[in-house]
């Protein structure tokens, strides 16, 4: 089945720590999304890719890094730089076809840090 | 500038009745809107979007929405309630081909949606 993956489902780190999220994506897509999820609030972008090797900040970018080595694989750093990353982070991805524009979520990584 | 706009935070409906959730959006060129639904602790799922093809759109679970663009709206509908639809939804513009942030989609802030029995 294609689809996306990510991993772990919950994470806990201290504070100070440097955390890595991971998202795979089997779909053929090349654009690829992370996403901040808080309670009670929409969606933010953090960082975007549109294609292996290049990406470009979001919204929210601070505190936060990417890469794009494999067209599969998108992983998001949160740095210790990020003031609040306790959050929800979502992974998309999408295709760039005309009319095929949606955009494709993976199940979520809930990161909690103390 | 493009942006999208849900109308209500919260709405609440009885098992049964009409769904209504509001979405107005805000784009200089011709837009592709879409609805999305996400149950607790999940990603976000399509439900349906438009592409210009036709006005109103019929997606899964029973929902439809119809593009209207005198009103700049995309609102969405089910004409009888389930408690399994139950859930947070979200309207989303974009993307907006030509543009240099061309794969970018704007997501509404949400509305969450409860069934009373």
């Amino acid at each position: 089945d294609g689809g996306i993956t990510q991993s772990p489902k919950y994470l806990f780190r201290k504070e100070g720590q440097n955390v890595t999220l991971s998202c795979e994506q089997n779909l053929n897509h090349d654009a690829m999304y992370w996403y901040r999820q808080d309670p009670g609030q929409g969606l933010r972008l953090i960082y975007y890719s549109q294609i292996v090797n290049d990406f470009q900040k979001g919204d929210i970018a601070e505190g936060y890094s990417v890469s794009r080595e494999k067209k599969e694989s998108f992983p998001l750093t949160v740095t210790s730089a990020q003031k609040n990353p306790t959050a929800f982070y979502l992974c998309a991805s999408s295709s760039q076809r005309e009319l095929d524009y949606e955009q494709y979520f993976g199940p979520g990584t809930r990161l909690t840090v103390t | 500038a493009q942006s999208v706009t849900q109308l209500g935070s919260h709405v609440s409906v009885s098992e049964g009745a009409l769904v209504l959730l509001r979405c107005n959006y805000s784009s200089s060129v011709p837009p592709y809107l879409f609805w999305y639904v996400q149950y607790p602790n999940q990603g976000l799922q399509l439900l349906l979007k438009y592409t210009s093809a036709a006005t109103l759109v019929k997606g899964i679970n029973g929902f439809e929405a119809e593009f209207k663009k005198s009103e700049t709206s995309f609102h969405l509908t089910k004409p009888s309630a389930h408690m399994s639809d139950a859930a947070e939804y979200f309207c989303a513009v974009g993307p907006f081909p030509g543009y240099s942030s061309a794969s970018k989609i704007i997501f509404g802030s949400g509305t969450r949606l409860s069934i009373r029995p």
